[in-house]
């Protein structure tokens, strides 16, 4: 059974630019969390979406924002991309043991 | 509130010698805690997780963890490297308790480095 995919792998964009990043948990897994893996600033937790609804948020400015489909699936956008946004960006499902996670390989996010 | 410290980031040791890589936690509720590894250019991987039953756990590829609530760490230790090792390890915590299960807390990281 594949895991959690995640599209594009690489995306470049401009400043002021927005992006649109998609992920895809296992058939039938509810909940869908993004993280963001800056250089020099580590992986930090950015939404949680289960059952379609946002259920938390981490600490990133609204114009990150996001939504989960009915099929689970979620997209994460990013509106007047700043230089700094540069990362990768994970997707994550929970685990059968309902605390852990398992990650997607992300998306490089590059901009310019 | 909740987090993690990992105490070296940057570790280097030959290949065939013991890894140990040290983490200490933060949390006012009962802890679940993961060591992640990632590899270049890939996703995070799950190596092992305690989650309140046995305090020395054992996970994947010969990595294992011991829980110290005394002493707040939770060391990842393997007892001989291989070349594969080499990578990024996160020290992970989450907090067990109703309502709070959307955020895994990472440390900065330890990159190991295997000599050969």
């Amino acid at each position: 059974e594949a895991g959690v995919t995640q599209s594009p792998t690489h995306l470049i964009k401009t400043r002021g630019q927005q992006a649109t990043l998609r992920c895809s948990p296992i058939s039938g897994h509810t909940s869908v969390y993004w993280y963001q893996q800056a250089l020099g600033l580590g992986l930090q937790f950015l939404l949680w979406y289960d059952e379609g609804e946002e259920r938390n948020r981490g600490n990133f400015p609204p114009r990150f924002s996001g939504r989960q489909f009915p099929n689970y699936s979620s997209e994460l956008n990013v509106n007047a991309l700043e230089l700094e946004d540069s990362a990768l960006y994970l997707c994550a499902e929970r685990g059968p043991g309902y605390n852990e996670q398992f990650f997607g390989p992300g998306t490089r996010l590059t901009v310019l | 509130a909740q987090s993690v410290t990992q105490l070296d980031s940057h570790v280097s040791v030959s290949e065939g010698t013991p890894v140990l890589l040290r983490c200490n936690y933060s949390s006012s509720y009962s802890p679940s805690l993961f060591w992640y590894v990632q590899h270049p250019n890939k996703g995070l991987q799950l190596l092992l997780k305690y989650t309140s039953a046995a305090t020395l756990v054992k996970g994947i590829n010969g990595f294992e963890a011991e829980f110290k609530k005394s002493e707040t760490s939770f060391h990842l230790t393997k007892p001989s490297a291989h070349m594969s090792d080499a990578a990024e390890y996160f020290c992970v915590v989450t907090q067990v308790a109703s309502g709070n299960t959307g955020k895994l807390i990472f440390g900065q990281g330890t990159t190991l480095q295997v000599k050969p």
